[in-house]
């Protein structure tokens, strides 16, 4: 059973425009929630965070919310950019382990 | 660069053929892991190492054997390869607490004919 879910297996988005991730969970138990971001014969590369207790964390144009009620959690990018297009990975964080996603591909068209 | 190194970058195995993916870190991290990416799958644990010395399951262990060599080095055996194992394994390390997560290599491209 997924305890971490994104539901959309790609999306694109026009370039200087808002890109939005989404994400649900199950576990209520998580501590802390994170993105990466992976391009083509790389590792994933660690994006942003926040912990279970915060709403929102910022960091330049990436904006993770968080909805507890809801088990939900998205990243907002703005402006979109080239370089964003990825493969973006929803994870989260229990004790020693981290879940991840099954990833969203982010297409930038110019 | 300070990082996670992997070997080798690509592999073609035959069925039945064993091979030990290599790992180290130079970080000075507590916890090293071992996932494989398939397509439309997102990346799944293999084996875990909180610390030096021991090891754990992770969410798909079988046909899979791990060492945890030293603090630096976390190798992942294939003993009898099949093609269901055909994958990118990536390691991966951590500090002890860490919100940044893990820190990955680059993968390990592994085909199995």
């Amino acid at each position: 059973d997924q305890q971490v879910k994104q539901n959309s297996p790609s999306l694109s988005v026009q370039e200087g425009r808002i890109s939005i991730l989404n994400c649900d969970y199950t576990n209520s138990m998580f501590d802390y929630f994170l993105w990466y971001k992976k391009y083509p014969a790389e590792g994933p590369t660690f994006l942003i965070s926040i912990s279970s207790i915060k709403d929102k964390n910022e960091d330049g144009r990436f904006t993770v919310f968080l909805n507890k009620s809801a088990k939900h959690l998205s990243l907002h990018i703005v402006p979109s950019q080239p370089g964003d297009s990825a493969v973006y990975f929803c994870a989260a964080n229990r004790d020693d382990k981290i879940i991840f996603g099954k990833g969203t591909r982010l297409h930038i068209l110019p | 660069n300070a990082g996670v190194t992997q070997t080798p970058k690509f592999q073609v195995l035959k069925t039945g053929q064993s091979m030990t993916l290599q790992c180290a870190q130079d970080m000075n991290h507590n916890s090293m892991y071992w996932y494989r990416q398939d397509p439309g799958m997102g990346l799944r644990l293999i084996y875990y190492s909180a610390s030096e010395g021991t090891t754990d399951k992770g969410e798909v262990p079988n046909g899979y054997n791990v060492s945890r060599l030293n603090k630096r080095e976390f190798s992942l055996r294939l003993e009898s390869a099949a093609p269901s194992q055909t994958s990118v394994y990536f390691c991966a390390s951590r500090k002890l607490t860490g919100v940044e997560g893990y820190t990955f290599g680059s993968g390990t491209r592994l085909t199995v004919v």
